[in-house]
């Protein structure tokens, strides 16, 4: 596609269920990013991938949160056991390569955890 | 670690008027790149305009300009002319090289514009 397309686009769960959110990147980008958009705050950062390897995972917040990536194209974040303080919109963000500069952003999968 | 300060939770401007958004950074790397990024109410974060730290002259885009102060640590957003397609919030963003050679974005906790008609 175009640009970077995420599903679901929303998702409300229980508390204590397991959620996959998904990512697909704009084609050829090899470097991935997650990030944490609560509720009327900046973003926070949750873990980078180069090609399928993730060197950076340091904000994941905590063993619940894990993601893959496959075949240097899509990946998926992975919370288990989800919490209230989870709820959250997801965004993911693709670019071509390190000292590119720029990320593009596709438009978040918003999580709610009742 | 790198940290970016938005100080300015909220602002507003009329339409046609100018607005100056603040941003100020703090790192001990001497070649970066810092970002002002826009999010409508869509989500879709759009970037709006890039100056890399080694490169002394502002950067413009048409009606966005920045005033990129290295010594300081300040990189404010200046929209002229604003319109109401502006309305959006405004986050600042600094990349360096991080854990893995991430280069991950650090982002502000962002500013609300509203421009009125």
């Amino acid at each position: 596609g175009a640009g970077v397309s995420q599903s679901p686009s929303n998702k409300v769960t229980e508390k204590g269920k397991d959620v996959e959110l998904r990512c697909d990147p704009i084609s050829g980008h090899t470097a991935l990013y997650w990030y944490r958009q609560r509720l009327g705050q900046g973003l926070e950062f949750l873990i980078y991938f180069q090609g399928n390897s993730a060197p950076d995972k340091s904000g994941l917040p905590s063993d619940r949160f894990s993601a893959e990536r496959t075949g240097g194209s899509v990946s998926t974040l992975t919370i288990q056991r989800t919490q209230q303080e989870d709820s959250a919109v997801y965004l993911c963000a693709s670019t071509a390569g390190p000292n590119t500069g720029e990320l593009f952003f596709g438009e978040g999968s918003r999580l709610t955890v009742l | 670690a790198q940290t970016v300060t938005q100080s300015q939770p909220e602002m507003s401007v009329q339409e046609a008027e100018t607005v100056t958004l603040s941003c100020t950074y703090d790192t001990s790397e001497s070649n970066y790149y810092l970002f002002w990024y826009k999010q409508p109410p869509s989500r879709q974060m759009i970037l709006v305009i890039r100056q890399e730290a080694y490169k002394q002259q502002n950067a413009t885009e048409n009606r966005f300009s920045v005033n990129f102060q290295k010594a300081a640590k300040s990189f404010s957003l200046k929209i002229s002319d604003s319109q109401l397609g502006d309305t959006a919030m405004y986050f600042c963003a600094f990349s360096g090289r991080t854990q893995g050679g991430s280069e991950k974005l650090v982002f502000g906790k962002g500013t609300k514009l509203t421009v009125n008609p």
